[in-house]
């Protein structure tokens, strides 16, 4: 089956700790995204990679980075930087065809101990 | 600046009736247009689109209605299922312009009374 694998589902972090969120398709999706929802917001855009070895920041990267080696993984790495870490984090991948949309992951909680 | 907007936090619709959700957006430049329907601790599941060619979408009980002159775009899901209880998020991406990035509004709980 295709589809978009995130790890782990729950993630508990301690003060000063850099930890890193794990996303994987297998649908052959050209572009990566990871958002962030936090209670009673919509998504907001962390980072997006339209191809390998290439990212832009979203509308909220400070405290975050991330990279993209391979086209099937996009990993994300919330940083000790990062002051308001405990959130919701999904990825998602599409095409970049016009008119095709962003399919999501299920999900990794983080939060902080 | 929330350039798309869910003002209904939440809907309560008898089962079996039409549900309506609206969404307002800001940006001319956005072109293309999403639902997505979430449950709690999943990720979003696409539901339906439209693009700015179109007007009206339609697949099964879903349909997307786009009103470029008032910016506006609504879904109707008919007739409403107590599985159809979940948050629905519009988006927003200006595709055509070389933008990807979906907006997302702040979502609208829809609550299915049986």
């Amino acid at each position: 089956d295709g589809g978009i694998t995130q790890s782990p589902k729950y993630l508990f972090r301690k003060e000063g700790q850099n930890v890193t969120l794990s996303c994987e398709q297998n649908l052959n999706h050209d572009a990566m995204y990871w958002y962030r929802q936090d209670p009673g917001q919509g998504l907001r855009l962390i980072y997006y990679s339209q191809i390998v070895n290439d990212f832009q920041k979203g509308d909220i990267a400070e405290g975050y980075s991330v990279s993209r080696e391979k086209k099937e993984s996009f990993p994300l790495t919330v940083t000790s930087a990062q002051k308001n870490p405990t959130a919701f984090y999904l990825c998602a991948s599409d095409f970049r065809e016009v008119n095709q949309p962003q399919h999501f992951g299920d999900g990794t909680r983080l939060s902080i101990l | 600046d929330q350039q798309v907007k869910q003002n209904s936090p939440s809907l309560s619709v008898q089962e079996g009736r039409i549900s309506i959700l609206n969404c307002d957006y800001t940006n001319s430049m956005f072109d293309y247009f999403l639902w997505y329907k979430k449950y709690p601790a999943e990720g979003p599941t696409f539901l339906i689109s439209i693009s700015s060619i179109k007007d009206k979408n339609e697949d099964g009980r879903f349909t997307v209605f786009l009103n470029k002159s008032a910016k506006h775009l609504s879904l109707h899901i008919v007739p409403s299922q107590p599985g159809d209880s979940a948050v629905y998020f519009c988006a927003a991406s200006a595709r055509s312009f070389g933008n990807e990035k979906l907006t997302f509004g702040t979502g609208t709980r829809l609550t299915i009374i049986p």
